[in-house]
This record gives C-alpha cells, sequence and structure tokens, in this order.
C-alpha cells in the first residue's frame, strides 16, 4: 500500500529540547515535503527536497533543519523548539503535477 | 509567486443544501494543476481532484462537482444535499509542473482552507 508515514502522531515538549519528526515513503518519489497548517493560514511549505542529498528552503524554514540521505526518508529537526512552533506538521511526497500523497499529520506542542 | 484563496473562512448549512466553496488562484505561469483537498476532524489530509489547466472541463463525482474556470481564475468546488460526513475543512491547491523550475518545482500553494460544517 502506497503511503507516507510520520512519527509521532503527538508530540509535547519543552522550549529548546531538540526533537525529530519522522518521514518515510515507499512510493519512490523524488520529490518530499514538509508543511505546517495553523489556522487562518492554511499549509505553508518549510522545507522540500527534490531528491537524495538535495533539499532547499520553503516559505516558512526559520527554526527547522531537514536533511534527505536516502530517497525515502525526510526528517523535520527542530534544533530549539520555541512556543510559536506549535503546529500541525504534514509531510508529504510526489512526483511532479502529480498528487501529493500527504502523511498522518504530527500535533506538536512547546510549552 | 503563486498564490490561492478561498474568501469563506467558516460555512454552515443544514443537511440536503447545496454548498459551494470557492477559491480563486494567481499565478503568471500557463501551465499548473489545481487541487482539493478534504481534511475531516480525524485530520488527515484526503485528495478529492486534481486538474490541469488545459482541461477546463467540469467535474462531477457523486455528490461533488467541480467548475473550473480559467477566465476568472477560479476553481469551485460544489456539494449538491450536503451530508454530515461533510463536514470538513477544505483546501484548495496549487502546483506548478517540473519545468517551472527553482522553487516551484513540486511545491503545493494552499489557500487558507473554508471550515463548513453540516448541520442534522
Amino acid at each position: 500500500e502506497a503511503q507516507v508515514t510520520q512519527n509521532p502522531r503527538y508530540l509535547i515538549t519543552v522550549t529548546g529540547k531538540k526533537l525529530t519528526v519522522t518521514c518515510s515513503q515507499n512510493m519512490n518519489h523524488e520529490y518530499m515535503s514538509w508543511y505546517r497548517q495553523d489556522p487562518g493560514l492554511g499549509l505553508r511549505q518549510i522545507y522540500y527536497s527534490m531528491n537524495v542529498e538535495v533539499t532547499d528552503k520553503g516559505d516558512v524554514p526559520e527554526g527547522y533543519k531537514v536533511s534527505r540521505k536516502e530517497k525515502r526518508n525526510f526528517p523535520l529537526i527542530l534544533e530549539s523548539p520555541s512556543p510559536n512552533q506549535t503546529s500541525l506538521y504534514f509531510c508529504a511526497s510526489s512526483t511532479t503535477g502529480s498528487v501529493a500523497f500527504f502523511g498522518q499529520g504530527t500535533r506538536l506542542t512547546v510549552v | 509567486a503563486q498564490k490561492v484563496t478561498q474568501a469563506q473562512t467558516e460555512i454552515s448549512v443544514v443537511e440536503k443544501e447545496d454548498v459551494t466553496l470557492d477559491c480563486v488562484y494567481e499565478t503568471r505561469d500557463t501551465t499548473y494543476y489545481l487541487f482539493w483537498y478534504k481534511q475531516p476532524p480525524s485530520g488527515e489530509l484526503v485528495f478529492l481532484i486534481r486538474r490541469n489547466s488545459f482541461d477546463e472541463q467540469n467535474e462531477i463525482s457523486g455528490r461533488y462537482s467541480w467548475n473550473f474556470q480559467k477566465s476568472t481564475s477560479s476553481f469551485n468546488f460544489t456539494i449538491t444535499a450536503s451530508q454530515v460526513v461533510d463536514s470538513a475543512v477544505y483546501f484548495c491547491a496549487l502546483t506548478l509542473p517540473n519545468n517551472a523550475g527553482g522553487t516551484s518545482y513540486g511545491k503545493l500553494t494552499f489557500g487558507q482552507g473554508t471550515i463548513l460544517t453540516v448541520h442534522p
């Protein structure tokens, strides 16, 4: 079954404590992306990757890091989380113009 | 840069009413793809439809229909005879093909979303 798997689904953490949200896809898609969803703002792209070792900033990259060492995995790293990073996060994978497959979402709360 | 606007923040209807969700987009590119996604209360994003810019035919899928009009840069979504299970947040989105280059590749630009509540 084609899918994008994110973990964890829910996370509560404290300010400054480094965390990683994992994302894995089994469709051999070259393009992967992270979005955050906030009320009234829709989904905004944080970072994207066009292939292994190729990543670049999206619209709201501040405070985030990513890596793409394998085609299937695209983790999102928050080195020093702050309360304004409390949000719902989605990982997505696709090929150009194709339907983006989204993970189930990670609801992050930073206190 | 691309932009998608969903001017309706929230819509409330009674079951069996028809409802239309508006989507207006902006892009300078002639080739693009438009999408609608549904986000039910459980939170996941469910793909509903993709339309490319060269196909202006309207589409119907059961109670769902989509009206794509390039002249007004709109891609509206109508639910006929709404049901309580249609209650969700609906997102309209746009993406460019890979030959658009740069940061546009594969990026979905989303509207702000419309919260639809269908009351029994």
